[in-house]
């Protein structure tokens, strides 16, 4: 059973760097073909991806957000971490990690998806 | 980058009733192309990838059709558990990259 989960600062001050972790079990991000994305989602607006990592350590960013973001993952851990820097209030939204692939392929969508945390951006 | 037009906004329709969603890319995204419904307060659930692969567990109801620049999600007969909002997402090789369309809401007339 795949299950992910989002941890991470519920409150953070413009300016300041959000540092999310998801943390995963049910499979394993050293199989060929999966990647852990994250997503967030304004309140009452739509999805916006943000940035993925696969089991390759290929990294990818949204090209209006890549300056900011960085994206790691720590296998032994089950970890995949998402740091974004300079917050501002219209970053406020809830931000989800999701997974995608399986044994040797790609596929276009996210199957598993954590619960989502809501981060709000104020001073 | 590739943008996602979803259309209608709002379909306003009755249980039992035929859904078709639309939603077009400003270019060619072959079919790697998936739709997700989202309930309020809960993460999205991928209903379809590739264009046309049902994921595990979406009923029967539930199909997904087209490739290049325009698809199609089409819900055969609405129950009412159906009524959501569905996104459009689309997986871009070069660059690799994912964009969301902006979502159509379903909902019971």
């Amino acid at each position: 059973q795949i299950t992910l989960k989002e941890s991470g600062p519920t409150l953070v001050k413009p300016t300041q760097t959000l540092t999310l972790t998801c943390t995963f079990s049910g499979f394993s991000l050293s199989t060929s073909g999966v990647g852990v994305g994250w997503i967030r989602q304004p309140p009452g607006k739509a999805l916006e991806w943000l940035a993925l990592i696969y089991w390759n350590d290929d990294k990818r960013y949204s090209p209006s957000l890549k300056s900011r973001l960085t994206i790691t993952k720590d296998t032994s851990k089950n970890q995949v971490v998402l740091t974004m820097t300079n917050m501002d209030p219209v970053d406020t939204a809830t931000y989800y990690c999701a997974h995608t692939g399986y044994a040797g392929v790609i596929i276009s969508g996210f199957d598993y998806w954590g619960q989502g945390t809501l981060v709000t951006v104020s001073s | 980058e590739i943008v996602l037009t979803q259309s209608p906004a709002t379909l306003s329709l009755s249980p039992g009733e035929r859904a078709t969603l639309s939603c077009r890319a400003s270019q060619s995204v072959s079919s790697y192309l998936a739709w997700y419904q989202q309930k309020p307060g809960q993460a999205p659930r991928l209903l379809i990838y590739d264009a046309s692969n049902r994921a595990t567990g979406i009923p029967a109801r539930f199909s997904g059709s087209g490739s290049g620049t325009d698809f199609t999600l089409t819900i055969s007969s609405l129950e009412p558990e159906d009524f959501a909002v569905y996104y459009c997402q689309q997986r871009s090789n070069w660059p690799l990259m994912y964009t969301f369309g902006q979502g159509t809401k379903l909902e019971i007339k």
